[in-house]
């Protein structure tokens, strides 16, 4: 079965570090990838997205993520983190192997201390 | 506005006792899905449904059923809830096109089963 792996369970950060957080596919061909952000008792969100051309995306908020075929990755990534970041964010893989269906990652947690 | 509306946010039932939860699009999206969220496991796949008439098993159907009898309704039963149906659900519009799919959340709705 295809799957998304995230590197980090839990990520506590100062503000301003800088942020990269992990995502992994297995192999699938041509797919979709997608970062979203599920602030605090609240939905999810979309961050950002890929689906072909340039491998560096930028989202909302100053994230940014970039696809690696040959990793099979998409790390998502922040230069400065800010307290209103603390959040779960979750990467997701759809595409034709996939059966159009979307499989997310376990979740990253993301804690950023003042 | 675009939207995927899910009701109740909210909702404390009993063992046993038949619920409903609905969901709705805007969007004039054939695909639509089901999720359920739990800590350290993401996202996970209930139910889709390609079209009017048509839905199939995602990776935990067990316990739920599904039906859509038009293109924007997509209600998720529990005929009979158990406490380990306790988790965040959410509903999804997928717009899919030219190999890409896209997927639109609901803002979730929290069951509780005591």
């Amino acid at each position: 079965a295809q799957s998304v792996s995230q590197h980090n369970h839990h990520v506590i950060l100062s503000e301003a570090a800088s942020l990269e957080l992990g995502c992994n596919y297995s192999y699938g061909g041509t797919v979709n990838l997608f970062w979203y952000v599920q602030y605090p008792g609240q939905h999810l969100q979309l961050l950002l997205k890929y689906f072909s051309g340039d491998p560096l995306v930028k989202g909302i908020k100053g994230f940014e993520a970039e696809f690696i075929k040959s990793k099979f990755s998409f790390n998502l990534r922040k230069p400065s983190v800010q307290w209103s970041d603390t959040a779960e964010y979750f990467c997701a893989v759809s595409g034709y192997n996939y059966g159009q269906n979307f499989v997310f990652g376990p979740g990253t947690r993301l804690s950023v201390l003042p | 506005e675009a939207q995927v509306t899910q009701n109740p946010r909210y909702l404390i039932t009993v063992t046993g006792k038949k619920l409903t939860v609905t969901c709705s699009q805007n969007m004039n999206h054939e695909y639509m899905s089901w999720y359920r969220q739990d800590p350290g496991l993401g996202l996970r796949q209930i139910y889709y449904s390609m079209n009017v008439e048509v839905t199939d098993k995602g990776d935990v159907p067990e316990g739920y059923k599904v039906s859509r009898k038009e293109k924007r309704n997509f209600p998720l039963i529990l005929e009979s809830p158990s406490p380990n149906q306790t988790s965040l659900y959410f509903c999804a519009s997928q717009l899919m096109t030219g190999g890409v799919t896209e997927a639109f959340f609901g803002q979730g709705t929290r069951l509780t089963v005591v």
